[in-house]
């Protein structure tokens, strides 16, 4: 199973909003509505932002938000702030006996 | 609050073992499938073993099946990893992580993730 596929790096201003993909196949986020999302800022724990593709865990502000679109899951960040800036690293069920896969992760610079 | 602090990381020679530890506190351990997770430096994280509730199932990513092993002892909430035959490829952070759950059923990502533990794996 291959890594799933982010840019990079995104950077925005406070205040914008600001888009990642994540871009796998119809074996993995094609066919699950299991896309997760992680913010992970260097010599942490990750925190889980968002589940199953579109939900909040308690606790995480509402200017972050999931979608999916066929084989393509996102994560947009509105309002950015500074606290924002950080690793993100999408996740996708994948259903075999090894069953999660990650993203290639994505730097988010807020300028 | 949910925490997992992990330990056991340190400098090892390749062939040789090395056994992790994630203590767990402030939630009730036997109720929840767990993982281990790496990200060796620069790369992305990379999924490797899962243990279920009651340690009666576990599943391995390919690149460690037949030389780790994840373990739990409920009575001491605490995860393990026992790593055998170690190679320089191994070297890498190690976090375990609590695979989240809502009214009983998973919800297939992890909720809670430990600080990590560094395995680094050279002669």
């Amino acid at each position: 199973q291959s890594a799933l596929t982010q840019p990079a790096s995104v950077s925005g201003s406070p205040g914008h909003s600001i888009t990642i993909s994540c871009t796998g196949t119809s074996s993995d986020v094609g066919s699950y509505n299991l896309v997760s999302w992680y913010q992970h800022h260097p010599g942490k724990a990750p925190k889980l932002m968002i589940y199953e593709g579109t939900k909040r865990p308690s606790g995480v502000s509402d200017r972050f938000s999931g979608s999916k679109s066929g084989n393509t899951a996102s994560l947009t960040i509105s309002g950015l702030q500074a606290e924002d800036e950080a690793d993100y690293y999408c996740c996708s069920y994948v259903g075999s006996s090894s069953p999660y896969v990650f993203g290639t992760g994505t730097k988010v610079t807020v300028l | 609050q949910v925490q997992l602090v992990e330990s056991g990381g340190g400098v090892v020679q390749p062939g040789r073992s090395l056994r992790l530890s994630c203590a767990a506190s402030a939630f009730n351990f036997s109720n929840y499938n767990m993982h281990w997770v790496r990200q060796a430096p620069g790369k992305e994280p990379e999924w490797l073993a899962l243990i279920s509730y009651d340690g009666s199932y576990t599943y391995y990513a390919d690149s460690v099946r037949g030389r780790f092993t994840i373990s739990r002892d409920n009575s001491k909430n605490t995860l393990f990893l026992q790593m055998n035959s170690l190679r320089t490829e191994d070297t890498a952070v190690y976090f375990c992580a609590r695979e989240g759950s809502r009214e009983g059923f998973s919800v297939y990502a992890f909720d809670y993730w430990g600080q990590g533990t560094l395995v680094t794996v050279s002669s």
